[in-house]
Formats: C-alpha cells, structure tokens, sequence
C-alpha cells in the first residue's frame, strides 16, 4: 500500500525565514511525486512533478527536490501570501488509473 | 477552477436521502475522479473514471457509486447519506499522460445532518 507521510503538520514563519516542508514516502514503484498547494476553501491547486531522485524543480521562491525515500519543498524567504497548506502525493508505475496517494499536508502560516 | 466545475458548492441534507453531485469538465480528459478531503486523512480517492461507462473503485467506495454517461460529466452518489459521509469533496481531472497531475474543481461542502 501506497503511503505518503508530511511533517510537520503545521508550520508558523516570518516574512523572509527560510524553511522546508518534508515529504516522506514508500510507494511499489514511483511514476512521480506531485506538489500541489491548497488555499482555504479552495482545491489543490499544481506545482511540481518530479520523477526521479535527484531532480529539481524550482518556481518563485519554491524549490522541490526528491530523494529515494523523501522529498523536500524549499521555501526561500517566504512572504505572507506564501500562506497556504501544501500537499504532496504520489503516483505509481502499476495499479492504473494514473491514481494519487496524498500525505495530510502542511499549513504553512507566513507573517509580518 | 478554469475547465472544471463542481455543483452544488454547498448542500445540507438528511440521513437517508440520496445526494448526487455533479462534475463537469470541459477539457476532454480521459481520467476523472472524486475525492473526499477530512481533517486528519488528507485527500482519499472514492472512485474514478478512465472513459465513458469504465469506472474503479478508490480506498473509501463503500456507500458511494458514479456514473459516467459522456466524457464531460462525472457524477458521485450517495445512495443513503450518513453522517460519516459529511465531508468536502473534490473532484479531478486528468489527461492521458498525467504528468501536470491532476486539476482540481472548487469542491463541495456536504453536511449530513
């Protein structure tokens, strides 16, 4: 069975504090590991797939990188709407159907 | 969200009764799914879609099934709602390579009272 574990559940930083959000995973088989951010009363909304360990994907001031059992979403002097709870989520070789496994999130709180 | 949408945004109904929702898409995406987010769990997959009348069960299935008649349109059931079942649900979409992962609707906030 697919699992996907995020630490910490919450986390609270000022404007411009650099930090990580963990993503650990055990998957049969990775296809890819998926990034997605979601804002209250909103649905996820995509970042990132990697695909392979090592890769890396940047986009503002987010980086994801992957390793063979984790993955890590760097945030680089965050700013307030940064503020959201980012997903992670896998995705299988076999089982079809292109399904996703998500982890519990973390909510991210980034202030003044 | 641009190229799905979810309806109703809102519903409160009563145990027993049946509730459909409703997704639709305008992308013409192979793969549709419906999910349940709760506190605690994260995003649990309840059932999906990969084409017209071809359906699968996800983790959480039990009390739900859906239909899919056209490419646009995936429907989710409760046959008999229950408290257990009061939730956000969100539906998804995805083309053939899956590589942008999936694109999410606004969901549903469903109370069952």
């Amino acid at each position: 069975e697919d699992q996907v574990t995020q630490s910490p559940e919450a986390l609270r930083l000022q404007e411009g504090e650099s930090s990580s959000l963990n993503c650990s995973y055990t998957v049969s088989g990775l296809r890819g590991l998926f990034w997605y951010r979601q804002d209250p009363g909103k649905g996820p909304e995509f970042l990132f797939t990697l695909y392979s360990a090592g890769e890396e994907k940047e986009k503002e001031r987010l980086k994801a990188t992957l390793t063979k059992k984790e993955s890590f979403l760097h945030i680089t002097a965050p700013k307030p709407e940064d503020s959201a709870t980012y997903l992670c989520a896998v995705q299988a070789r076999t089982g079809g159907g292109n399904k996703l496994t998500f982890g519990t999130g973390t909510q991210l709180k980034v202030e003044l | 969200d641009a190229g799905i949408t979810q309806s109703p945004r809102h519903k409160v109904t009563e145990t027993g009764t049946p509730v459909t929702l409703r997704c639709h898409q305008t992308e013409n995406h192979r793969y549709m799914y419906w999910y349940r987010q709760d506190p605690g769990h994260g995003l649990r997959l309840i059932h999906y879609s990969y084409g017209v009348k071809d359906t699968d069960k996800g983790e959480v299935s039990d009390g739900y099934s859906v239909s899919r008649s056209k490419t646009e349109d995936f429907l989710l059931t409760l046959e008999s709602a229950t408290s257990s079942q009061t939730s956000v649900y969100f539906c998804a979409i995805a083309g053939t390579g899956g590589d942008d992962g999936y694109t999410f609707g606004s969901g549903t906030r469903l109370t069952v009272v």
